[in-house]
């Protein structure tokens, strides 16, 4: 069965204090890794995708990068308007629907 | 593109009554999702159509649960008899050709 791990739970930052949200991930076989934001009372937001491991992707203060095992979302910077949740979520090779990790909870203070 | 859209945005409802949410996709995707979602928790996968055809159900979806997508454009996700444990996000998503879902605002269920 695909599992998805997210860590921390929730993690509070200082506006300029960059840091990094993991992704851990166990699928049989991966067909791609996906990266959402969510804020509160909406629907998630796509950020990225990636396909295999050494790929990187990055849009303004993020960059995500994929292992055989595990993702991480580095956060640049940040900003007090970065603060949502961040979800992570495979499909494996048999195209069955995505499965998702908890998410983490990021909250950035001015 | 207008992307994936939702209605009703909230929903208030008594115990033992009907509800139904409509999920509208972007006009091109052929495939369309429904998750739940509750506090604290990632989306999980309920159902999903490739045009009109239900493809996969979850063990989730119990028998009060009900999802339609005539002429394969929009969806309907019914819930019977509600239960207090039905309260949670519904969320709806829809697909391409390549890999990337894209998901509307949700329905927030509110089960008194």
């Amino acid at each position: 069965e695909d599992q998805v791990t997210q860590s921390p739970e929730a993690l509070r930052l200082q506006e300029g204090e960059s840091s990094s949200l993991n992704c851990s991930y166990t699928v049989s076989g991966l067909r791609g890794l996906f990266w959402y934001r969510q804020d509160p009372g909406k629907g998630p937001e796509f950020l990225f995708t990636l396909y295999s491991a050494g790929e990187e992707k990055e849009k303004e203060r993020l960059k995500a990068t994929l292992t055989k095992k595990e993702s991480f979302l580095h956060i640049t910077a940040p900003k007090p308007e970065d603060s949502a949740t961040y979800l992570c979520a495979v499909l494996n090779s048999g195209n069955t629907p995505l499965v998702f990790g908890k998410g983490t909870r990021l909250s950035v203070i001015a | 593109d207008t992307g994936v859209s939702q209605d009703p945005r909230h929903k208030i409802t008594k115990r033992g009554q009907n509800v139904t949410f409509r999920c509208d996709p972007i006009s091109e995707h052929n495939r369309l999702y429904w998750y739940r979602q509750t506090l604290g928790q990632g989306p999980e996968f309920l159902t999903y159509f490739q045009n009109e055809a239900q493809l996969e159900k979850s063990r989730l979806l119990s028998d009060r649960f009900s999802a339609e997508r005539p002429k394969g454009s929009f969806s309907t996700l019914e819930i019977q008899r509600t239960e207090q444990g039905d309260s949670a996000m519904y969320l709806c998503a829809s697909k391409g050709e390549k890999g990337t879902q894209y998901f509307g605002p949700g329905t927030r269920l509110t089960v008194l």
